[in-house]
């Protein structure tokens, strides 16, 4: 059984770099026709696509980040991360990361973490 | 503003059917991307219940169905049970934007 497992600091300053990893266990991140995705959800609201990685080369973000975020893919480790720069309260969300078959969705989901923004 | 649009709300009593529409556009589900959905317990991570427009995952109880038609898809419960009071989102992909999008989210209350 696939699991997906996310961590990282819980509170991040504004204007600094948010930092997460997603731990793949139960599978390989190499796979082929996978994505691994991330996607937020602040507080009350819904579901918000940041973006979604190939375990080579392909990336893509939602443009409504305006290059903010960063995904990377480490094979080696079987896990993959996000890097969310310049981060502001509007940031503070429920972050979750998941594995992305293009005609299939979001099939697995890690259990998302809290990041909250403020000094 | 959600790139596919869902109602806020939807509610029936047990037992009743319910259904959740999802409106997109031609860039999105009219361009012939498929459509899921998913499930969020409150305090919890989204679950896939329909992929690929129409098809439901191993466990998923059958009183989960979807369709989809044109620039829209839709998610029905029949037999609703309190236990499927949570938050549901229909999630597609986008040739404008590059990637997925999701619909804003519907709350199923159970009466």
């Amino acid at each position: 059984q696939l699991q997906l497992q996310e961590s990282g600091p819980g509170l991040v300053k504004p204007s600094e770099t948010l930092s997460l990893t997603c731990s793949v266990s139960g599978g390989s991140i190499s796979d082929d026709y996978y994505f691994w995705g991330w996607i937020r959800q602040p507080p009350g609201k819904g579901l918000e696509w940041i973006g979604s990685s190939y375990h080579v080369g392909t990336t893509y973000y939602n443009p409504s980040l305006k290059s903010r975020a960063t995904i990377s893919v480490d094979t080696s480790r079987n896990q993959f991360s996000l890097k969310l720069s310049s981060v502001t309260a509007a940031d503070t969300a429920v972050y979750y990361c998941a594995r992305l078959k293009t005609n299939s969705g979001f099939d697995y989901w890690g259990q998302g973490t809290l990041v909250s923004v403020s000094s | 503003q959600s790139v596919l649009t869902q109602p806020p709300s939807v509610s029936g009593a047990p037992g009743q059917r319910v259904t959740i529409s999802c409106t997109g556009s031609n860039f999105n589900i009219g361009a012939g991307y498929e459509v899921h959905w998913y499930q969020q317990l409150p305090g919890r991570a989204p679950k896939r219940i329909i992929y690929d427009n129409t098809n439901r995952p191993s466990g998923v109880p059958d009183r989960f169905s979807a369709s989809k038609s044109g620039t829209s898809a839709s998610l029905a419960i029949t037999g609703l049970q309190a236990e499927d009071e949570a938050d549901y989102y229909c999630q597609s992909y986008d040739s404008s934007l590059t990637g997925s999008v999701f619909g804003g989210g519907t709350k199923v209350t159970v009466l």
